[in-house]
């Protein structure tokens, strides 16, 4: 089967513009999580959803980005008036449920380029 | 906060002989899971090897297996027989064992490098 897919690839944005990535996780996996990558880093966790539902919205870094879930699927991050240091790559991940062997299934990701 | 520390940024290893990958953890919980992935250059994470921290015995997936030193909090993956394909990033990550949302914390991943 197909297995977490993210559009775009690749986005480069002008300082100030808003931006959305989108995930399309695993079907039938109910959690869905956001991370990002800056350079040099590891990956960071953004948010957390289980069915349409964010119980955890803690790595957040600012009120500009935000997240939705719709149909228990497709997952869209938007990211308003961008900054530079917004700039990293953004990675989506899907799992089964919530449980204890709940492994998390990578997307290949979306590198954002904030010029 | 549970944190992650890969004290190697970059390793080298040649063709066909072993490597060992460093990370210690911090955490005052007793039910959590280790993991190791792998990114290739393509960006796309992958699950190498986990390891329950209930379980005494180290894990091992062919090739790749672990060193779990539970009371030291000391994690660290050795690759036997490298291979070119080994070449990637490789990241440390902890996951409590259940519940709140069971998130990835990573540590900031050590680039492997493999000569032939």
């Amino acid at each position: 089967g197909a297995g977490v897919s993210q559009s775009p690839s690749n986005k480069v944005t002008e300082k100030g513009k808003d931006v959305e990535l989108r995930c399309d996780p695993i079907s039938g996996h109910t959690a869905l999580y956001w991370y990002r990558q800056s350079l040099g880093q590891g990956l960071e966790f953004l948010i957390y959803f289980q069915g349409n539902s964010a119980p955890d919205k803690s790595g957040l870094p600012s009120d500009r980005f935000s997240a939705e879930r719709t149909g228990g699927s497709v997952s869209t991050l938007t990211i308003q008036r961008t900054q530079q240091e917004d700039s990293a790559v953004y990675l989506c991940a899907s799992s089964l449920r919530q449980g204890r062997h709940n492994e998390q299934f990578f997307g290949p990701g979306t590198r954002l380029t904030v010029l | 906060a549970q944190t992650v520390t890969q004290s190697q940024p970059e390793m080298s290893v040649q063709e066909a002989e072993t490597v060992t990958l460093s990370c210690t953890y911090d955490t005052s919980e007793s039910d959590y899971y280790l993991f190791w992935y792998k990114q290739p250059p393509s960006r796309q994470m992958i699950l190498v090897i986990r390891q329950e921290a209930y379980k005494q015995q180290n894990a091992t997936e062919n090739r790749f297996s672990v060193n779990f030193q539970k009371a030291a909090k000391s994690f660290s993956l050795k690759i036997s027989d490298s291979q070119l394909g080994d070449a990637a990033m490789y990241f440390c990550a902890y996951r409590r064992g259940q519940g709140g949302s069971e998130k990835l914390v990573f540590g900031k991943g050590t680039k492997l490098t493999v000569n032939p």
